[in-house]
């Protein structure tokens, strides 16, 4: 089944202590990314990659890293987490080609930072 | 960057009636997309319209798409208490080589009641 998996679901952790949460795909999709989303914001993109190496910022990249090592996973990192990086996240992905748009989402991690 | 704008922001009809959402932009796009969420869950992609289109149907979907308005619409017809969802509409504004993603709006809320 064609899907993309975050971990975990929920998280809650304090100030300053280093976390991440995965994404994985199993798709080949080249284009990866990551997005929060905060009630009256709506989503906001954080980082995205177009292929493996290869990483660029969204909107609201500030207090985040990423990577892209391999094609099918892209972790999200949070070297020091802060009480504004309290969001429901997602993880993304789609092939990378101008005719085939559609992203698909995984099911989002709630992340509380205390 | 924001760049699609739902209207309403919350809606709320009757079971068996058509709900109509509104999403409107701001620069030229290349497709426009629609995404359905689930309180909490990961956004799930319903229909996607291309610049060069102007209506395209799925289902109970009906989308349309003027782009010298830059606006979009989403008809949901014969609604259920099943399609209570947040509705998202994306644009996709990538020109030849460029990097950037779909941009969300905020979402319309639908309530559907029995």
């Amino acid at each position: 089944e064609a899907q993309v998996t975050q971990n975990p679901r929920y998280l809650i952790t304090v100030t300053g202590k280093k976390l991440t949460v995965t994404c994985s795909q199993n798709m080949n999709h080249e284009y990866m990314s990551w997005y929060r989303q905060d009630p009256g914001l709506g989503l906001r993109q954080i980082y995205y990659s177009m292929n493996v190496e290869v990483t660029d910022k969204g909107d609201v990249p500030e207090g985040y890293k990423v990577s892209r090592k391999e094609k099918r996973n892209f972790p999200l990192i949070l070297e020091s987490p802060s009480p504004n990086q309290t969001s429901l996240y997602f993880c993304a992905s789609r092939a990378w080609d101008l005719r085939a748009g559609k992203l698909f989402f995984g099911s989002g991690t709630q992340l509380s930072v205390l | 960057s924001q760049q699609g704008e739902e209207d309403p922001q919350a809606l709320s009809i009757q079971e068996g009636e058509n709900a109509t959402m509104n999403c409107s932009y701001k620069t030229s796009i290349n497709n426009l997309q629609w995404y359905r969420q689930n309180s909490g869950r990961g956004l799930v992609h319903l229909i996607l319209i291309r610049s060069n289109e102007r209506e395209k149907h799925s289902g109970r979907l009906r989308v349309t798409l003027d782009t010298s308005k830059k606006s979009s619409s989403l008809l949901i017809t014969a609604s259920r208490a099943a399609d209570t969802a947040s509705y998202f509409c994306a644009t996709d504004a990538r020109s030849g080589g460029g990097a950037d993603g779909l941009t969300f709006g905020k979402g319309t809320h639908l309530i559907i009641q029995p």
